[in-house]
Order: C-alpha cells, then sequence, then structure tokens
C-alpha cells in the first residue's frame, strides 16, 4: 500500500504487505530527516533518521528514501506487521545550529488488518 | 537509546489553576530540551525551546507568560501552563538531544495529557 503525503492521512495494509509511507517537505535548507512512530498516548518514537548528503538508508524493516530535487522523503516498511499500526510522522531539521528543533509533518495513520 | 521522562502522564485541573509539567533527561546531559504540544489526530507544534541557564525561546504565537519554562539543570526543564483555560487542553510532548551536535536524535518522553476543566 501506498499514502501520498499530505493529502491522504491514512493508510490501510494486510499483515504482511510492504507499506509506503510518503512526506512532502517544504524547506530545501533542511538537511537531517527522521521518521517517528507514534503510538495512541504515547510520545513519538524513533525510526530511521537521513542526512541530506544520502538518498537512501536502510534498518531493521525500514527504508527511507530522501529525493532533494522534489523535496520528498518516504518511509517503506517491509512485512508490515499488526505491531507496526500507529501514526507515522516526518521531521526535518532546518538547518538549525541548536540540537534538534524539529518540525513536523502532518502525519500518516498506518492500519495493519490481520 | 537515551531516555526522556516526563511527570506527570495525566492531568486534571481546573480552569484557572496553573499547571507544572516536568521534563528530565534520565541517562544524558541536555543543553536543550525542546517542549511541543499535540492536539488530536494532528501533528506535533513546536511550542518552545528551553536553554539550560538562559531565556527560553518561544515559537510565534506562543505566549511566553502563559506558558513559562525554566530548565535549571542539565537534566531538568519544565513547563507551567498559568491559568490553564479548557482551550489549552493538549498533549504536551518534551524532547531532548545528547549532544551539542546539529543533526543529531532527539529523545521524547512519554508525553502528557493536560485535561482543562
Amino acid at each position: 500500500g501506498e499514502s501520498v503525503g499530505l493529502h491522504l492521512p491514512t493508510l490501510s495494509v494486510q499483515e504482511g504487505d510492504n507499506s509506503i509511507i510518503n512526506c512532502a517537505y517544504s524547506n530545501s535548507a533542511s538537511d537531517y530527516f527522521i521518521w517517528y512512530k507514534q503510538e495512541s498516548g504515547k510520545g513519538p518514537q524513533f525510526i530511521i533518521d537521513i542526512r541530506s548528503n544520502m538518498d537512501k538508508r536502510q534498518g531493521q524493516r525500514v527504508t527511507v528514501l530522501l529525493n532533494k530535487t522534489v523535496k520528498h522523503l518516504s518511509l517503506q516498511i517491509a512485512a508490515t506487521q499488526p505491531g507496526d499500526s500507529a501514526v507515522y510522522f516526518c521531521a526535518e531539521n532546518r538547518g538549525e545550529t541548536s540540537g534538534s528543533r524539529l518540525t513536523f509533518g502532518e502525519g500518516t495513520q498506518l492500519t495493519v488488518n490481520p | 537509546g537515551a531516555v526522556v521522562s516526563q511527570h506527570p502522564s495525566r492531568v486534571i485541573c481546573k480552569s484557572g489553576t496553573s499547571v507544572k509539567i516536568e521534563c528530565r533527561s534520565l541517562d544524558f546531559q541536555a543543553t536543550t530540551m525542546f517542549w511541543y504540544r499535540q492536539f488530536p489526530k494532528q501533528s506535533l507544534m513546536l511550542m518552545a525551546t528551553s536553554n539550560e541557564g538562559s531565556k527560553a525561546t518561544y515559537e510565534q504565537g506562543v505566549e511566553k507568560d502563559k506558558f513559562l519554562i525554566n530548565h535549571a539543570s542539565l537534566t531538568l526543564s519544565t513547563l507551567t501552563v498559568t491559568s490553564a483555560h479548557p482551550e489549552d487542553s493538549s498533549f504536551y510532548i518534551c524532547s531532548a538531544n545528547t549532544g551539542r551536535r546539529v543533526n543529531t536524535e532527539a529523545f521524547f518522553g512519554q508525553g502528557t495529557r493536560l485535561t482543562v476543566v
């Protein structure tokens, strides 16, 4: 299944399928991007990050792709599991000099059906 | 990863009273912490940057006299919502990063659900 960034805030997939969550960012000066997972009533949980000098980074079952030309970021989750159901946010650091001052995207609600 | 703890996790207060929320970095020192607010089914909105030993930096539109921030030590920042009103009811989340370098992972607390009645 695939979402289309900020205009489709929900994504429903079958267990075992691959999920793709998209995010568009607006500031070409952003040089660091993070994907977070947020379960209901909890704080965001780090999934994976990528710096602007890279276009792909892989983790365990997750891959982040960065296309700076069109200012687009995606999160791919392989073999999606029910435990992956949550809201996923992309966040960007707009080249700040002080720590991790992040700007968050709208978020996508991922629902995994058993 | 590093642990950031918030307290309380839930609080209900009467309109007109003040509420203090604590954010602690448990296993690292944080010269900078960040406070976010999140309304239901919305994204996190940065409210302010809490700087140890100096004044907080507030985002545009956030009232500094209503949301008092104190970062008195390298492991503790507090957010006080003064004269709370029902529209202040929200999920408040803090974050911190482990170093002075830019572009480092931010660790988030578990959030505080504030309900003003």
